[in-house]
């Protein structure tokens, strides 16, 4: 079982490049998350997608965009990367209705923007 | 939701139950409480959940008080491995958007 499989692991930007982080389950979940976490902080979510065709944002959502391309796959995107978005993003998924707090968590991607 | 409260950071010996404790005095009925647990680098793990019945799985067992205000998770047998930081979290089963996951407490299992 994969879970959740998050692409790429490291990434290094420059100022002003654009990237899409991917993420996708295996698990038949309806709900998708995009998460990121600063040094000694806790996870700020970013986006998230309670179901196939529907996002909405999260507590930061600025200079990101999402996509739920199926029910599998949700990707995150920067457009004109900041050094701010220096961060490890984390993507998730749940089951849905009654277990939708029962999140499971991709390895990560460590992001750098120089 | 409920704010949640945890000490910042805990030691435990190796082999000995590591007792993690979580004050959320303004849980409302239909709230559960969470935990979930982050290695180093890693990303969370999901542990146990419960809303008022004390319940226990192969990871862990989890304490709530009878006054729902405040609980206890337990570790039986702390490991090295179990080093990670802890959050407990207060939610609506069912709900859509944030998992609000806070600072959580840091748990050292020491040799």
């Amino acid at each position: 079982n994969a879970g959740v499989t998050q692409t790429p692991k490291f990434q290094v930007l420059k100022t002003g490049q654009s990237m899409t982080l991917q993420c996708a389950q295996d698990m038949n979940h309806n709900s998708m998350y995009w998460y990121r976490q600063d040094p000694g902080m806790g996870l700020r979510l970013i986006y998230y997608s309670a179901s196939e065709g529907t996002t909405d944002k999260g507590e930061v959502p600025n200079g990101y965009n999402v996509s739920r391309l199926n029910k599998r796959e949700f990707s995150l995107r920067l457009e004109s990367a900041a050094p701010s978005q220096t961060s490890v993003y984390f993507c998730a998924s749940s089951p849905g209705g009654k277990t939708n707090e029962k999140l499971f968590f991709g390895s990560g991607t460590q992001l750098s923007v120089l | 939701d409920a704010k949640t409260t945890q000490p910042p950071s805990m030691d435990c010996a190796e082999g000995r139950a590591a007792n993690l404790p979580c004050n959320h005095s303004t849980i409302s009925g239909n709230e559960y409480v969470y935990w979930y647990r982050q290695i180093h680098s890693q990303g969370p793990q999901y542990i146990i959940h419960g809303l008022k019945n004390n319940e226990t799985n192969e990871m862990a067992s989890l304490i709530i008080t009878e006054d729902r205000k405040s609980s206890t998770l337990i570790l039986p047998h702390a490991t090295l491995r179990d080093t990670a930081v802890y959050y407990c979290i207060v939610r609506v089963a069912g709900s859509q958007g944030n998992l609000i996951f806070g600072k959580g407490t840091k748990l050292s299992v020491k040799p």
